[in-house]
């Protein structure tokens, strides 16, 4: 079964300032995986996706995460925050299957201070 | 232009009571699920219908049931609803077989009083 750990539930970080946020997942097969925002009060946005290829993928608002297999990580990483960047992160997985269910991390709140 | 729209947003009802929860989604997907968010912001999937197929029930009580009446539309039902249905409910869809990512609704807040 697949499973998805946020290692950092709160992130603080000061306007203008490089942020990473981690994720890891566990699968026994092959997987899709995915980073959300979720701005208050808002439904989630998908920021990235990783499918296959290129193991550095890109992303809105200036977000880019890395996928290591051997490490079966999934880092997000931004190089400048803004303070609109405030709200949660997700980061989501997903195996090759019929159904595509995703599971998600417990989320990490990245607060942007000015 | 609102690709997966929830009604109602918020939702405030007593103990005991039914009610239901309806979405949309104008994309085309074959896929729809049901999300539901915690207090602690816990994202868990409840169901999946596939071509009005369900195809996921996760560990759900009874009193949930959902409904396709076609590929567009994936409604939750909830019965006797209980102060620990209190959460954020999302709808998402997807076309699996060509693109798994999810796209998601803008929830609806239940609060059961």
């Amino acid at each position: 079964a697949q499973s998805v750990t946020q290692l950092d539930s709160q992130v603080p970080v000061f306007e203008e300032a490089p942020v990473e946020l981690r994720c890891n997942y566990s699968s026994s097969v092959s997987v899709y995986l995915f980073w959300y925002v979720q701005y208050p009060n808002q439904g989630l946005q998908l920021l990235l996706k990783y499918l296959s290829g290129s193991t550095l993928v890109k992303g809105i608002n200036g977000f880019e995460a890395e996928f290591n297999k051997s490490q079966t990580s999934f880092h997000l990483r931004k190089p400048s925050v803004h303070i609109s960047d405030t709200a949660e992160y997700f980061c989501a997985v997903t195996e090759f299957s019929n159904d595509y269910k995703l599971s998600f991390g417990a989320g990490t709140t990245v607060t942007v201070r000015a | 232009d609102t690709a997966v729209s929830q009604t109602p947003k918020y939702l405030v009802t007593q103990m005991g009571n039914d009610k239901s929860i309806k979405c949309e989604q104008n994309l085309g997907h074959d896929t729809m699920y049901w999300y539901k968010q915690d207090s602690k912001k816990f994202l868990k999937i409840m169901f999946s219908y596939n071509n009005k197929e369900l195809i996921i029930n996760e560990t759900v009580p009874n009193r949930f049931s959902p409904k396709s009446p076609d590929k567009a539309h994936l409604n939750l039902h909830i019965n006797s609803l209980e102060l620990g249905d209190s959460a954020v409910y999302f709808c998402a869809s997807s076309r699996v077989r060509e693109s798994p990512e999810a796209f998601f609704g803008q929830g609806t807040r239940l609060t059961v009083v």
